[in-house]
């Protein structure tokens, strides 16, 4: 099974601020034939099923806010939120879909400084 | 717009099942994949498996094989899912989830959960 680490564990940034989490695969998810990374970030608020927020590693869902942004590539991503509003206080998850089992990160819990 | 509505909470003995169903509108249910997530309390999310609404074909993942499974019905648009020999652990949110529109994959709709507790 791939292994997702995702860092830090929680996080603590001031409105306004940028927030950046870190998500690392144990294997490549990177498929070669399309060149594409099988990789996607998750929203959950409490009480809330998650909520895709990219896929592709890079490609925001339909909706979701452009301060959202996803990069890396491989085993290596990152999640970035450019300018942290209160709405955005969540548990964020990475998530492979290179192969099955499909597998998550633990989870980052993001709060406001 | 898309919904996937699903069953309500549950609680059962150790050693029991537990059915759950997972009813889709607003979309055509044949031309998506739909999977089951799990989340124990306060914990990170476990996929479990996937159905093919259209041919009913089914993949689990290891840990569950031989006391998960998934079904269809499509004259209702609903898929179920049942879980045997429950035991402590398997206290849990279950979360039925739509392959997304771009990439089967990954889950753009969710359910809003079913809360399923194991206790004696």
């Amino acid at each position: 099974d791939i292994v997702m680490t995702q860092s830090p564990d929680s996080l603590a940034v001031s409105l306004g601020e940028r927030a950046t989490i870190n998500c690392k695969s144990s294997q490549s998810v990177l498929y070669s034939s399309n060149n594409e990374n099988f990789l996607a970030w998750y929203q959950q608020k409490p009480g809330q099923p998650p909520k895709l927020l990219i896929y592709w590693a890079s490609t925001r869902e339909s909706g979701v806010p452009d301060r959202f942004s996803g990069s890396g590539s491989g085993a290596d991503f990152t999640l970035t939120i450019s300018s942290l509003q209160a709405e955005d206080v969540a548990v964020y998850y990475c998530q492979q879909y290179y192969s099955t089992p499909y597998t998550f990160g633990q989870g980052t819990k993001l709060e406001i400084k | 717009q898309v919904q996937l509505v699903q069953s309500g909470a549950e609680v059962k003995k150790p050693g029991a099942s537990v059915k759950v169903s997972c009813k889709a509108s607003g979309y055509t249910f044949t031309s998506h994949y739909i999977h089951w997530v799990r989340q124990a309390p306060g914990q990170g999310l476990e996929w479990m498996g996937i159905i093919d609404p259209s041919g009913g074909s089914t993949s689990y993942t290891q840990k569950f094989q031989g006391r998960f499974t998934m079904t269809r019905n499509t004259s209702s648009s609903t898929i179920y899912m049942e879980l045997s020999s429950l035991r402590s652990e398997d206290t849990a949110v279950y979360f039925c989830a739509r392959g997304s529109s771009e990439v089967d994959g990954c889950f753009d709709s969710w359910g809003q959960g079913t809360l399923v507790t194991v206790s004696s």
